[in-house]
């Protein structure tokens, strides 16, 4: 069965860059969430989408945005990184918001 | 707002034992109810959920939870270890209401030894 598929994987990036991850939801799968996963830390919710606009907000930085697509595909653009960046990256779908998350492998993003 | 608390950081079994991990809920509305696995550099895989129903849910790899309302608790156990058990384990509560999202528990890692 197809899953979430993220990318990419791994990303190293200096501080003071940009980074942009991508999250392609299980087909048919309607609703976009992303999380924040640093070091031996339980995940974190940023943000989430559902039909392409924006359904809840939690602990995203000002320097973060995100956005669904009309494929439902979604991208997290993160500027001005910094060391506490990084972190693992994990984009889950669901259907119309039911509450049952499938997850991606997740992308960690690393900031020198 | 819905919180998760799971007791103990990190939790060690022989192999062969009784595997309990506890999760105790917080929540406004009723909860629907997760164990996520995740093994090391990997992503989170679902091991069970409560939403309605049946309080004993069963899961994959032998794993089961019994949602108690009366001790918000969603405890996960497996009558016997393994060693390929061995991982990060995560309870989570769905928001619910209007509350579209998913708040994890600070997880638990399970160790065992042969």
């Amino acid at each position: 069965a197809a899953g979430v598929i993220q990318s990419p994987r791994h990303l190293i990036k200096e501080k003071r860059e940009t980074a942009t991850l991508k999250c392609y939801p299980i087909p048919r799968h309607d609703t976009v969430y992303w999380y924040q996963q640093g070091p031996g830390q339980d995940p974190q919710f940023l943000i989430s989408f559902y039909e392409k606009m924006q359904s809840d907000k939690g602990s995203i930085p000002d320097r973060f945005s995100a956005q669904q697509f009309s494929d439902y595909h979604s991208e997290l653009n993160m500027s001005s990184l910094e060391l506490g960046d990084s972190a693992l990256y994990f984009c889950a779908s669901s259907l119309e918001r039911s509450g049952e998350l499938f997850f991606g492998e997740g992308s960690r993003l690393t900031v020198l | 707002a819905q919180s998760v608390t799971q007791l103990g950081s990190h939790v060690s079994v022989s192999e062969g034992a009784l595997v309990l991990l506890r999760c105790n809920y917080s929540s406004s509305v009723p909860p629907y109810l997760f164990w996520y696995v995740q093994y090391p550099n990997q992503g989170l895989q679902l091991l069970l959920k409560y939403t309605t129903g049946a309080t004993l849910v069963k899961g994959i790899n032998g794993f089961e939870a019994e949602f108690k309302k009366s001790e918000t608790s969603f405890h996960l156990t497996k009558p016997s270890a393994h060693m390929s058990d061995a991982a990060e384990y995560f309870c989570a509560v769905w928001g619910g209401g209007s509350n579209y999202k998913l708040t994890f528990g600070k997880g638990t890692l399970l160790t065992v030894n042969p």
